[in-house]
Order: C-alpha cells, then structure tokens, then sequence
C-alpha cells in the first residue's frame, strides 16, 4: 500500500465514450502526477499540479482533460480516445520543497484498453 | 538530446548477485533514482544517488559515476520476490524525471 489509490484498476472504452479516471492520495503531499506507461517505453509524464495549481502539460492531446479539486484528489477525464491511447494510466504524489529533490509515491494505475 | 539507456530484460538464478546498469545524458543532472515495478503493481522507490559512489540499503545498492553518465542497481541474494521490472531515471537541471523504459528482471529458482 503506497497510500496513492486509484480507480478503476481496469477500463475498456469505445473512441466515443467519456469516462475519468480518479486518485486519490492519502499522504498528505501538495503535488499529484498524471503519467503514462505504455510497454517497453519510458513513463511519459502528463500533467503536474502543485498545491491544487496546473504547473505541467506536456503537450497531451486535449482529449485528456485533468482535474484537480483539492490536494488530496486528482481526476483524468477522458473523451474521443484512439486506440493508441491505450496505455496503463499511473497517478503519483510528492512533497514538493523538500530541497530539491523528491521521491514519487505512485498507484498500481488504470489499465485502459480503447477499442 | 536526454536519454536513458537501460536494458530491457535479464534473467538471473535464486540466491546468485545481479547488476542492472543504466547510462543517461541529461541536460545538467540532479540526481539519478531507481524504482521496482513488480508487475500490476505501483512502482515504489528503491534508491536516489546523487554524489558519485555506491549507496548500500539491504540486499540492495546503487552506484553512480557522473563523470560517466553511469548508474547501476546491484541486488544480491536474489529471491523469487525481486522478479520486477527496475526503472531509472535521471533528474535534470529543471527537476524534471528522464525515465528509461525499464528492466524486467527474471529470477529462475
């Protein structure tokens, strides 16, 4: 138990379903992640929001949209995927100004499968 | 450009040492992390290096070389358990993670 929950742990959709995805961090931290994990690729990291503030969006199609209501929640709504978004879907959280460095505490994720 | 170079599977036996090694070019460099991933799982952090030398915590350490670009994650007395995918990555200068795709170790009894 890394205390970063996620759900669901498994979802199939069609290209035009709306579904989100939802985290929730029970540590206390002031910073959530969304990252994507495809097979044999490196995590590409998504979104960052640091104290409830969208700091990061690399370049991700607007057909993710995140949420972050509060420091403690994270949402990724998702809308017209394509199969190649097909991915497993990893939250994390961290305590940001801690000197500079910071470990991640991540989710076991959303396998996501887009048919 | 920043990349890390790790390899993508090795097989090691129950009880025996492995060394996992990963090369990064990042533009400046603060920090080199290792996380085990077993699979299905949330990957949880192992180790952080970021002044060169080995690092010791258990069974398990890590080593670093700046001068190089070069880490490396050695576990001993291997166990069925340390059967995971081991991943680096890199920090650079803005603090941001340049992740490898992944090490998925085999531990054959």
């Amino acid at each position: 138990e890394t205390g970063v929950t996620q759900t669901p742990r498994h979802l199939v959709m069609g290209m035009t379903n709306k579904k989100s995805l939802k985290c929730e961090q029970h540590l206390g931290h002031n910073a959530m992640y969304w990252y994507k994990q495809s097979a044999k690729k490196p995590l590409e990291l998504m979104f960052v929001y640091s104290l409830e503030e969208r700091v990061e969006n690399n370049s991700v199609p607007s057909r993710f949209s995140p949420e972050c209501p509060n420091s403690s929640h994270l949402f990724l709504h998702l809308h017209t995927l394509q199969p190649e978004d097909s991915a497993l879907y990893l939250c994390a959280s961290s305590q940001e100004g801690g000197g500079g460095w910071e470990k991640l505490f991540f989710g076991s994720g959303t396998q996501l499968s887009v048919l | 450009g920043q990349n890390i170079d790790q390899p993508t599977e090795m097989t090691a036996t129950e009880g025996a040492i492995v060394q996992i090694n990963c090369t990064y070019q990042t533009s400046g460099f603060n920090g080199l992390f290792w996380y085990q991933q077993h699979a299905g799982e949330a990957p949880t952090f192992l180790s952080y290096n970021v002044l060169d030398g080995l690092e010791e915590k258990g069974r398990f350490s890590s080593f670093l070389s700046r001068s190089k670009g070069y880490s490396y994650l050695l576990l001993k007395e291997l166990q069925m358990k340390d059967s995971a995918s081991y991943l680096c990555a890199a920090m650079d200068s803005n603090y941001q993670l340049i992740w490898g795709a992944g090490t998925k170790l085999i531990i054959k009894p």
